[in-house]
């Protein structure tokens, strides 16, 4: 499978601010996406990364607040904007190798703190 | 209603033991079907697809009934290393994975 990386691994940020994640690929994937996990909950899927165009945000989420950029087929970021503790959480990228397998493999994540 | 739910657990379990998990869902279009293992602290790596027919890899043995809409994960002879969170995730053919929140497992000496 792909490797996935992601910058920062961890940070902690003041509130108000904002903070952009980058994923990295090391091969050319179709669909990129951005989940969120936070503390004892399950992974809920942010948006898909659409490489040349806007990305499609999940319902909850909205473009303002995270936006989203996919320049090519191995590189996306995630920008959590005007920070509040309540977006302290797991940020992860996942990719799908392959047209229509439907199987997704995971960067490490981005461990945030907001105080 | 969930779209995905499963037991949180936790499970306690013997080394050696069979132990075995269900995940229901509740879309009855959901197309493919994922058994990912999450480790404290770490991504959810993928442990396995799950099919109609079901399949094996090694200990791990998994299933899917569509009438009654589950998924099962089976592991025999249970190591101290698969203490995990195990994760179940369900497609309805958009490729957008819907989780559920994770059975944790301890595997005890």
């Amino acid at each position: 499978s792909a490797v996935i990386s992601q910058k920062p691994s961890r940070d902690i940020c003041q509130r108000g601010t904002s903070l952009t994640i980058q994923c990295q690929v090391d091969s050319q994937v179709t669909m990129m996406f951005w989940y969120r996990q936070q503390p004892g909950q399950s992974l809920t899927l942010i948006a898909t990364a659409n490489q040349g165009s806007e990305a499609t945000y999940e319902s909850g989420f909205v473009i303002d607040k995270f936006p989203i950029s996919r320049p090519n087929l191995t590189f996306s970021t995630l920008t959590v904007s005007n920070m509040s503790p309540e977006d302290s959480s797991i940020y992860l990228c996942s990719v799908e190798e392959g047209w229509g397998q439907e199987t997704q493999y995971f960067g490490p994540g981005t461990r945030l703190l907001v105080l | 209603r969930k779209e995905v739910e499963q037991d949180p657990g936790p499970f306690n379990v013997p080394e050696g033991a069979t132990v075995a998990f269900n995940c229901t869902y509740s879309n009855s279009a959901s197309q493919s079907f994922f058994w990912y293992r999450q480790d404290c602290r770490k991504e959810p790596k993928l442990l396995m697809s799950v099919y109609s027919s079901g399949n094996e890899d090694g200990r791990f043995t998994a299933q899917l009934n569509r009438a009654s809409q589950y998924i099962s994960l089976l592991i025999r002879d249970s190591k101290l290393s698969d203490s995990a969170t195990y994760l179940c995730a369900v497609t309805a053919g958009n490729e957008k994975l819907t989780f559920g929140t994770g059975t944790r497992l301890t595997i005890i000496p």
